[in-house]
Order: structure tokens, then sequence, then C-alpha cells
């Protein structure tokens, strides 16, 4: 079974609003994890690292301040677009290590993004 | 944003044949790969990974090869059956051991498995 949930699967707003989606670790805890962005027919591009009780580390290109992470807990991090635009629609892809220190990383189902 | 006419490169093969999908990675400092199947609308999904230390690694009909002199990546799927049909990405990170590090992913391969 998924090791990773991400809430919502789907989602459509309206252009200026902001969007809440949620990463969990599923019967395990994730210090790190990490949220990707994937166009139509093109590979995932890495956004930010996720770290619990502390700041994310975001790639370069990537406004920290319209793409918000939180990691409160062990299990739980969520990525807020603000003031979302259509150039924002997406599909948005978290992940997380089974085991801490370990490289292999299991993947969310993602979640689709659509600004209208 | 999106790329209008973008195309995945495409590997076409009959059902039950064997099928062979090609990486190059960049990272020359890289040293732990992964191979990923990604179904339409759905997550990536692990299938296979190998350390630089080794040159092959077999699983359950899917066998990759590393080659680092060339830094190439081979994932090589046995009697291809038309639910392996989907996208694969190759993805390698920089580093081994203490902290998760980062994956990079390759452009992705649509593999299409005729029946």
């Amino acid at each position: 079974g998924a090791v990773v949930s991400q809430h919502p699967s789907w989602v459509i707003c309206k252009s200026g609003t902001s969007v809440k989606i949620e990463c969990r670790s599923l019967d395990f805890q994730a210090t790190t994890m990490f949220w990707y962005r994937q166009f139509p027919k093109q590979s995932l591009m890495l956004m930010a690292t996720s770290n619990e009780g502390s700041k994310a580390t975001y790639e370069q290109g990537v406004e920290k301040d319209k793409f918000l992470i939180n990691h409160a807990s062990l299990t739980l991090s969520t990525l807020t677009v603000t003031s979302a635009h259509p150039e924002d629609s997406s599909f948005y892809i978290c992940s997380a290590p089974l085991q801490e220190g370990t490289d292999t990383q299991y993947f969310g189902p993602g979640t689709r993004l659509t600004v209208l | 944003g999106e790329s209008v006419g973008l195309h995945l490169p495409t590997l076409s093969v009959q059902e039950g044949d064997n099928s062979i999908i090609n990486c190059a990675y960049s990272n020359s400092a890289s040293d732990y790969f992964i191979w990923y199947k990604q179904e339409s609308g759905k997550g990536p999904q692990f299938i296979i990974d190998i350390r630089s230390n080794m040159d092959k690694r077999q699983g359950q009909r899917v066998t990759v090869l590393l080659n680092k002199t060339v830094k190439h990546l081979s994932l090589q799927i046995a009697a291809t059956q038309p639910g392996d049909s989907a996208v694969y990405f190759c993805a390698e990170s920089p580093h081994y051991g203490g902290a998760t590090n980062k994956l990079i992913f390759g452009t992705g391969t649509l593999l299409a498995v005729q029946p």
C-alpha cells in the first residue's frame, strides 16, 4: 500500500486565491520531505526540501514567498500556493524517504492543481 | 510554464518482447540511481535502484545497468506486459549516506506496449 499520501488529489481554484496541499507519511516519520512540480509531458522538477522544525530549502528560481512550506510534525508537510495564477496549474508531488538517511524516496499520488 | 509541443521520447514494443530504456545522467559525483515508473495521473513508483559501486542489479523482471565511464544508466524489462506501459524516469543522487539527499530526474521515456 501507499506509504505517502497527499490531499487533496485535485483542486480547482480561482486566480488570486491560495491553495494548501498536504503530504503525509503513513506509519513512518519523515524529518525530510521533498516537493516537486510536474507539467504535462515533462519531468519532475524539485521545488524545495521540507525540513521538520526548520525552514525549507528552496531550489533556484522557486519563489519561497509564493510557495510556502510548513513541516510542523514528523508526518506532515504542507505546501501552500499563494495568490495562485493559471501558470501555477500543475501536478504537485511530494516524496519522503522511508528511513531518514536513506536515499530511496517514496512518492505521494500527486495533487492536480488547476487555476482558473 | 508548460512547453507547447514537448513530446517525451517513446519506446514502442510488442507484448512479450524485452524492453531497454536508456538514461544519461549529468553529475559524475552521483553515486546512487533509481528508476521510477509513472502511470498517467499518478505519482512515481519505485522500481529498482543501484549504487555506484555496482554495475548491475537485478529485480523481478527488471535489470538496471550502470556505466559510470560514460555516465549511462539503463533499465531492462523482460517479457514486457501491457501493464508496463507508463513513463519511466531515471533519477540520480549526488551523495550517499547522512541526510537524505535530493533526487535529480531525467527527462523520462514513454514505454508503449503493443498487444
